[in-house]
């Protein structure tokens, strides 16, 4: 079975800094999707950035980016020039590509804050 | 933010009554989801529902019953339930069946159990 590991419970920022949130994960499998998702205090939980295993390319989404490190299976969260309404809690989650599974795997979260 | 939506937001219940959770998505997907989310806990997943089909029954207890009447709504059932079941209960859904299947979220309902 996969696991996501995120070593980091707990990270802070300052405001206008960049911050790197870690994941790892287990898996046995070559074709898969990695997700960063982000639930604000008592907010919805929403998709920040998606990675396909297949690509070699880093995903980005404006300020946010990630570093995949496929063999090292790595999975790591850049958030640049953070911002108040970055503060929340991030999950790392995978989903096997097989047979198009639909069993996503979650890490326990990192709770991010970002002092002004 | 409306894509998904799950009612009630909060629902606090005694341990001999029965109640439900409902969600309904807005986004023309084919697959729903239940997952638990407990404090300083990974997410747990509960049930997947791919038209209208379960899928995944991640050995929950009998005391939650989902229902998809049809790919836009999912209820979860509760009856006699323990203090332990007190969580965030997430429902998500996605488009199943594609290779980049990604899910999305409602808002939570947040349920004590007394």
């Amino acid at each position: 079975a996969q696991t996501v590991t995120q070593s980091q419970p707990e990270m802070s920022v300052q405001e206008a800094e960049t911050v790197t949130l870690s994941c790892t994960y287990d898996t046995s499998e070559s074709d898969y999707y990695l997700f960063w998702y982000k639930q604000p205090p008592s907010r919805q939980m929403i998709l920040v950035i998606r990675q396909e295993a297949y690509k070699q390319q880093n995903a980005t989404e404006n300020r946010f980016s990630v570093n995949f490190q496929k063999a090292a299976k790595s999975f790591s969260l850049k958030i640049s020039d953070s911002q108040l309404g970055d503060a929340a809690m991030y999950f790392c989650a995978y989903r096997s590509a097989l047979n198009y599974g639909q069993n996503f795997v979650f890490g326990p979260g990192t709770r991010l804050s970002v002092l002004p | 933010e409306t894509g998904v939506t799950q009612t009630p937001r909060h629902l606090v219940m005694g341990m001999t009554n029965k109640k439900s959770l409902k969600c309904e998505q807005h986004l023309g997907h084919n697959a729903m989801y239940w997952y638990k989310q407990s404090a300083k806990k990974p997410l747990e997943l509960m049930f997947v529902y791919n038209f209208k089909e379960q899928t995944e029954n991640n050995s929950v207890p009998s005391r939650f019953s989902p229902e998809c009447p049809n790919s836009s709504h999912l209820f979860l059932h509760l009856h006699t339930l323990q203090p332990e079941d007190s969580a965030l209960y997430l429902c998500a859904s996605s488009q199943g069946g594609i290779a980049t299947d990604t899910q999305y979220f409602g808002p939570g309902t947040r349920l004590t159990v007394l």
